[in-house]
């Protein structure tokens, strides 16, 4: 069946470093690919998403680039701040469908 | 972005009761509603989705009579959990599909907590 494998976390940086968060994923045909940040307190918000393959997502610094030879949708940032301390979740949706496949979402916390 | 709210945020009930979570589209239609739940450390799992003014489709695994949907306006879905037990504990999560822009906004989420 379809699904998303996340590195687990929680992942923890310094202020300024580099961001990679792995993602791949199993789905038969062409999925969607996205990322969703969830705040403390709040509900997911869209990061990014890619429709597909070789597509880049990007959205406030970050970035992802939908690979499907290598069924992998990393997520990146070149230098992260305090303020992106957050869960990060990846997710599909397979065509014909509105139905999200998670990830198990990667805790990132960033430390000035 | 378009905003959709959960009702409570937390809620905690004794073993035997029920408990309905409302979810809101506030600034939107939403012609279809989707209710996860996610427990601690793993991923949001899609347990039905709900069309409005129609019956609710379950994901397989997930027993419809005991979490009652209702998706009685283009606005407002309705999550009941049913003589509720401690294994039901969990965060609760929906999402409203805005069907103008083909995009899903999800709630903040409910946590229940049963004793």
């Amino acid at each position: 069946g379809n699904s998303v494998t996340q590195m687990e976390g929680p992942v923890t940086l310094s202020e300024e470093a580099f961001l990679t968060i792995n993602c791949t994923y199993t789905a038969t045909g062409y999925p969607s690919l996205f990322w969703y940040v969830q705040y403390p307190g709040e509900g997911l918000q869209l990061l990014l998403k890619a429709t597909k393959a070789d597509d880049k997502g990007s959205n406030k610094g970050f970035e992802a680039t939908y690979r499907k030879e290598t069924t992998s949708f990393h997520l990146e940032k070149g230098s992260v701040q305090v303020s992106d301390s957050a869960v990060y979740f990846c997710a599909l949706v397979t065509s014909g469908t509105y139905k999200y496949i998670f990830g198990t979402g990667t805790r990132l916390k960033v430390l000035a | 972005g378009a905003v959709v709210s959960q009702h409570p945020s937390r809620v905690i009930c004794k073993s035997g009761t029920s408990v309905k979570i409302e979810c809101r589209s506030l600034d939107f239609q939403a012609t279809t509603m989707f209710w996860y739940r996610q427990f601690p450390k793993q991923s949001l799992m899609l347990m039905a989705t709900s069309n409005e003014g129609s019956k609710a489709t379950y994901e397989q695994g997930v027993e419809k009579d005991k979490f009652l949907i209702n998706h009685a306006s283009l606005t407002l879905s309705t999550l009941t959990v049913t003589s509720a037990h401690p294994e039901d504990s969990s965060f609760y999560i929906c999402s409203a599909r805005d069907g103008t822009y083909n995009e899903q906004f999800f709630g903040p989420g409910t946590r229940l907590t049963v004793l």
